[in-house]
């Protein structure tokens, strides 16, 4: 019962360095995402994908990268970390985005940028 | 656009108190709505969920009816739990056919419970 799985959980970067966040799911859903979440701003969409090959911007993609080779694998790049992306992270993956289906969350990846 | 307006909290109570958390939305279509937990330190865990207009969602003693007539979906619980204390959200998922493409969340309301 693996579900979504995000590493690291915890991670300090300087300024400049660049990281990748891993995300992967075992339930061979479609579609994966990830979000970050600020103080007083709920979670926020960085990038989605709707299947291998395929992924496009959320609200807020600069700064991040992502790529889908595979169904099961959804990591999220930072070339060159900034103060202002210190944030929580989560990855999400579902079924398909129809309206209903459960959306499954990893843990979170606590990231900090000094 | 689509969005989720959620009352700001912290909300504090006793234990044994009654919970209400509102949440109203703005969709085109019809959406389904969603309550989602974050214990500290967690991720997101769906709570409850309804699909279509009067529907109750429920789960570990929580309620929520979905209310077209006044886009709410307000979360409710009769007599709550310091185990409950987490920051709780609301969220809408609206019909793919409207071509939106993600899950919208509200802000968060952190409910804290004490003994």
């Amino acid at each position: 019962n693996a579900g979504v799985t995000q590493t690291p959980k915890f991670q300090v970067l300087k300024t400049g360095q660049s990281m990748t966040l891993q995300c992967a799911q075992d339930m061979n859903h479609e579609y994966m995402s990830w979000y970050r979440q600020d103080p007083g701003m709920g979670l926020r969409l960085i990038h989605y994908s709707v299947g291998a090959g395929i992924t496009d911007q959320g609200e807020v993609p600069n700064g991040y990268n992502v790529s889908r080779s595979t169904t099961e694998d959804f990591p999220l790049r930072l070339l060159s970390a900034a103060p202002s992306q210190t944030s929580v992270y989560f990855c999400a993956s579902t079924e398909g985005l129809i309206s209903g289906n459960t959306i499954y969350f990893g843990e979170g990846s606590w990231l900090t940028v000094v | 656009g689509n969005s989720v307006t959620q009352m700001e909290g912290p909300v504090t109570l006793s234990e044994e108190a009654f919970l209400t958390i509102n949440c109203t939305y703005t969709a085109t279509g019809y959406p389904s709505l969603f309550w989602y937990v974050q214990y500290p330190g967690e991720g997101l865990q769906l709570l409850l969920k309804a699909t279509k207009a009067d529907d109750k969602g429920s789960n570990k003693g929580f309620e929520a009816t979905y209310r077209k007539e006044t886009t709410s979906f307000h979360l409710e619980k009769g007599s709550v739990q310091v185990s409950d204390s987490a920051v709780y959200f609301c969220a809408l998922s609206a019909d793919i056919s409207y071509n939106t493409d993600k899950l919208i969340f509200g802000t968060g309301t952190r409910l804290q419970v004490f003994p």
